[in-house]
């Protein structure tokens, strides 16, 4: 059964300081997503990662993929409030499991 | 048009009642979704539709029972609930199933059972 883990489940952050959120998944794919969602909110699709070596950036985040180690992380870059939110990584197998998600609090 | 359109977006009922949730989505995707999730929780799949086909989480109790009219509608019609049932319906559509498309998600009914 395809397991997706995500790490860690709660994050405390300053502003400006930066940080990773880790992906694991148990099966081999090349596809991978992470979502974002506020707090009563849909999900907000935030990067899609369709290949081993992958690279996204979209302001202070950043995602990869690496499918030989069955790895992706989420790079927050000098955090700010606005990114407060929790965040799950998806792994597309006929279809979307999702991770347990990362509640990410930024503080002042 | 590039949303999925989910109604109502609340919706309170009592055990004994009957209801259904409404998605649509005009984007010309093949494959629908319906999950669950409870708070604090990743969303759960619970029905798929694609190729004209129902797929269903066979941990899903039948007073769920999905219907799609046609490929643009997805209903969820809802009988007899709990209150565990309470949680946010979230529907999602892809090009086709199965393909790196990614889902678009609707914005969710959030579902109060009493």
């Amino acid at each position: 059964e395809l397991k997706v883990e995500q790490n860690p489940l709660f994050l405390s952050m300053q502003e400006g300081k930066n940080y990773t959120i880790y992906c694991n998944y148990s099966t081999t794919s090349d596809r991978l997503y992470w979502y974002r969602q506020d707090p009563g909110k849909s999900l907000e699709s935030l990067f899609v990662l369709l290949s081993n070596g992958a690279v996204k950036q979209e302001g202070r985040l950043m995602a990869s993929l690496d499918t030989k180690a069955r790895l992706s992380t989420l790079h927050i870059t000098a955090a700010v409030h606005d990114l407060s939110a929790t965040y799950f990584c998806a792994v597309d197998v006929n279809d979307m499991r999702f991770g347990a998600g990362t509640r990410l609090t930024v503080k002042p | 048009d590039t949303e999925v359109t989910q109604t109502p977006k609340h919706l309170v009922m009592g055990m004994t009642n009957k209801k259904s949730l409404k998605c649509e989505q005009h984007m010309g995707h093949r494959a629908m979704y319906w999950y669950k999730q409870k708070a604090k929780k990743p969303p759960e799949l619970m029905f798929v539709y694609s190729y004209e086909k129902l797929s269903i989480n066979e941990s899903v109790p039948s007073r769920f029972s999905p219907e799609c009219p046609n490929s643009s509608l997805l209903n969820l019609h809802l009988h007899a609930l709990q209150p565990e049932d309470s949680a946010l319906y979230l529907c999602a559509s892809s090009l086709f199933l199965g393909r790196p498309y990614g889902y678009t998600f609707g914005s969710g009914t959030r579902l109060t059972v009493v």
